[in-house]
């Protein structure tokens, strides 16, 4: 079974520094992988995802994360934090590809201190 | 283009009685989840329907059943409510083989 485990799940940092949210999966077989943002009350935004090809994949609003198959990891990156970017933020794993069930972490709470 | 939409947006309910959510997917996409978000936790997945068809399921009793239309909007049944159910239903749509689901902004279920 597939599961994905999110370290942190409250992270600060300060505007204009690096964002890193980390994501770790569990995967018997080669995943698809996403990142999504929640802000209060909103359902929730696709950032980025990888499916195959380049392991580094850029997203929106800034946002890339890299594939890396021997960490098993899909960590999040952003070079400079701005305000806006304080919500929630899911990573996910979808490895059933008879139906497009996506398995989320826990989530961690980015704040981002003025 | 009109996103995914779901109503109502709050719905308060007591232990024992039934609930229905309702889910408008976007427009061309044929494939709905659904999706129970607890306090604090990620989003898990309850089933899938594509084409009016189940097609997966997640760890839920059979009190937690669904339909979808031949327009492809979808509702999302609990009966015997418990407590434990309250939770954001999140409902979202995609086109099978496209690898990205729209999310609407969910409905907040709370029993009492």
């Amino acid at each position: 079974a597939q599961s994905v485990t999110q370290l942190g799940s409250h992270v600060s940092v300060s505007e204009g520094a690096l964002v890193l949210l980390r994501c770790n999966y569990s995967s018997s077989v080669p995943p698809y992988l996403f990142w999504y943002v929640q802000y209060p009350n909103q359902g929730l935004q696709l950032l980025l995802k990888y499916t195959t090809g380049a392991t580094l994949v850029k997203g929106i609003n800034g946002f890339e994360a890299e594939f890396k198959k021997s960490e098993t990891s899909f960590h999040l990156t952003k070079p400079s934090a701005h305000m806006s970017d304080a919500a929630e933020y899911f990573c996910a794993v979808r490895t059933n590809f008879g139906n497009e069930k996506l398995t989320f972490g826990t989530g961690t709470r980015l704040t981002i201190i003025p | 283009e009109t996103g995914v939409t779901q109503s109502p947006t709050h719905l308060i309910k007591t232990r024992g009685q039934q609930v229905t959510l309702r889910c408008s997917s976007q427009s061309g996409h044929n494939t709905v989840s659904w999706y129970q978000q607890a306090l604090g936790q990620g989003p898990q997945f309850i089933f899938q329907y594509y084409r009016e068809e189940e097609n997966g399921r997640g760890n839920f009793p059979p009190r937690f059943s669904g339909l979808q239309f031949p327009n492809y909007s979808s509702e999302l049944n609990v009966n015997a409510l418990e407590l434990d159910d309250s939770a954001l239903y999140l409902c979202a749509s995609s086109l099978a083989g496209y690898n990205e689901q729209f999310f609407g902004p969910g409905t907040r279920l709370t029993v009492l």
